[in-house]
């Protein structure tokens, strides 16, 4: 599975837009990238995930690069809840394991 | 419906000693994987059971172990316990064998957090 980087921590304002960056150079075509969350002493929780194409649901947006090689995580107004540990995990669709790197600490601040 | 359940919530052990973690995962899932989580680091995979047998583990020795039951609850063993054993042990349950659709099903437990003295 291909190796994520992600800057270790960022901190947002209340109410405005939280973008989360991700670097995944290695990816392969068939590799996607997923969006967890782990907020303190909670087990991780799914965001989204994506191909090539942007994604968005009710928690997120998700940003991929035509060349697939960045991403970005967005949530759109922030509340002090979304404070948490997010994480940029690739894997294929036929994986057998997710990957954690080691996250960026997002805080939310008033 | 009930989320991921695991048990104990915490434990103390001291070295040498064994641990049984327990895990039921949601109603009609069949698949659960484990994981270690170390404080200030993100869960490391161990082990995955679909349909009791293993289909994925990771680096760990052979002192860990795992098994999945009939009802598709799970244990995780860890004999002869180090002090870097130490850990949140995070159990997940999806539907199905994973995939693209599997991720996004992956339900993870609160945890178990084990300390070795």
């Amino acid at each position: 599975d291909a190796k994520t980087t992600q800057p270790p921590s960022m901190d947002c304002a209340e109410g405005r837009a939280a973008n989360l960056p991700c670097n995944h150079s290695t990816i392969s075509g068939n590799e996607y990238v997923y969006w967890y969350r782990q907020i303190h002493s909670q087990g991780p929780q799914y965001i989204i995930h994506g191909l090539k194409n942007n994604e968005t649901n009710e928690m997120a947006s998700l940003i991929i690069t035509e060349d697939r090689k960045s991403s970005t995580l967005i949530l759109p107004h922030a509340t002090l809840r979304d404070t948490a540990v997010y994480y940029c995990i690739v894997m294929e669709t036929s994986g057998s394991r997710l990957t954690f790197g080691e996250g960026t600490q997002l805080t939310v601040n008033p | 419906d009930a989320g991921v359940t695991q048990s104990p919530t915490h434990l103390i052990k001291t070295r040498g000693q064994h641990v049984t973690l327990r895990c039921s995962p949601i109603s009609g899932h069949k698949s659960v994987s484990w994981y270690q989580q170390v404080l200030g680091q993100g869960p490391q995979f161990i082990f995955q059971y679909y349909e009791k047998e293993e289909r994925g583990r990771g680096n760990f020795p052979d002192r860990f172990s795992a098994r999945q039951f009939p009802n598709y609850s799970s244990e995780l063993n860890v004999n002869a316990l180090l002090l870097g054993d130490s850990a949140l042990y995070l159990c997940a349950s999806s539907l199905d064998r994973w995939g693209g659709r599997g991720l996004k099903e992956q339900f993870f437990g609160p945890g178990t957090r084990l300390t070795v003295l």
